[in-house]
């Protein structure tokens, strides 16, 4: 499978303050990438695709202008959770897909968000 | 209704032990099924996929029933070492995956 790399692995911030989550695909040129969420002892909760080179797609209930997506080439796609909130803490996950026939997802390590 | 549901358990099982798990789907047009584990506070991994002829992997097997439109997972002779949150996921009929919320086992020694 592929190896998908995220960074930071944890952060903890101030309310307010903006903050930049990178997703890497390591050996595997990903068109489409996934972000998604997971409060604790929930499921994931996916909250938009990313598309390379495009804008990306969100779900239903997920504001666009305060998680900004951007993936600028086939490697790396970043998460930005503008003027965060104690109620943006949780477990920030990206995974890539379409290695093959069947759409097997593969994950980064997540990336843990404290606000306070 | 949730689109993939699964029983959150825990499921408390000695090791050695058969454990069987279900999920059902409300999306008919769901093509692709996967189990992934998920340990405390890691990202999920792919544990497989689920076929339409049955998928078998060592101690674990996945079985699919479109009719009923269920997936399941058996595990047998538990491990300790299998204890874990098991994450059912459905396809939407296209790109996008439906993750359930998971089935917490625990296997005891």
């Amino acid at each position: 499978g592929a190896v998908v790399s995220q960074h930071p692995s944890w952060v903890i911030c101030k309310s307010g303050t903006s903050v930049k989550i990178e997703c890497r695909s390591l050996d595997f040129q990903a068109t489409t990438m996934f972000w998604y969420r997971q409060f604790p002892k929930q499921s994931l909760m996916l909250m938009a695709t990313s598309n390379e080179g495009s804008k990306a797609t969100y779900e239903q209930g997920v504001e666009k202008d305060k998680f900004l997506i951007n993936h600028a080439s086939l490697t790396l796609s970043t998460l930005t959770v503008t003027s965060a909130h104690p109620e943006d803490s949780s477990f920030y996950i990206c995974s890539v897909t379409g290695l093959g026939d069947y759409n097997e997802q593969f994950f980064g390590p997540g990336t843990r968000l404290t606000v306070l | 209704r949730k689109e993939v549901e699964q029983d959150p358990g825990p499921f408390n099982v000695p090791e050695g032990a058969t454990v069987a798990f279900n999920c059902t789907y409300s999306n008919s047009a769901s093509q692709s099924f996967f189990w992934y584990r998920q340990d405390c506070r890691k990202e999920p991994k792919l544990l497989m996929s689920v076929y339409s002829s049955g998928n078998e992997d060592g101690r674990f097997t996945a079985q699919l029933n479109r009719a009923s439109q269920y997936i399941s997972l058996l595990i047998r002779d538990s491990k300790l070492s299998d204890s874990a949150t098991y994450l059912c996921v459905a396809d939407t009929g296209g790109f996008k995956t439906i993750f359930g919320a998971g089935t917490r086992l625990f296997v005891k020694a």
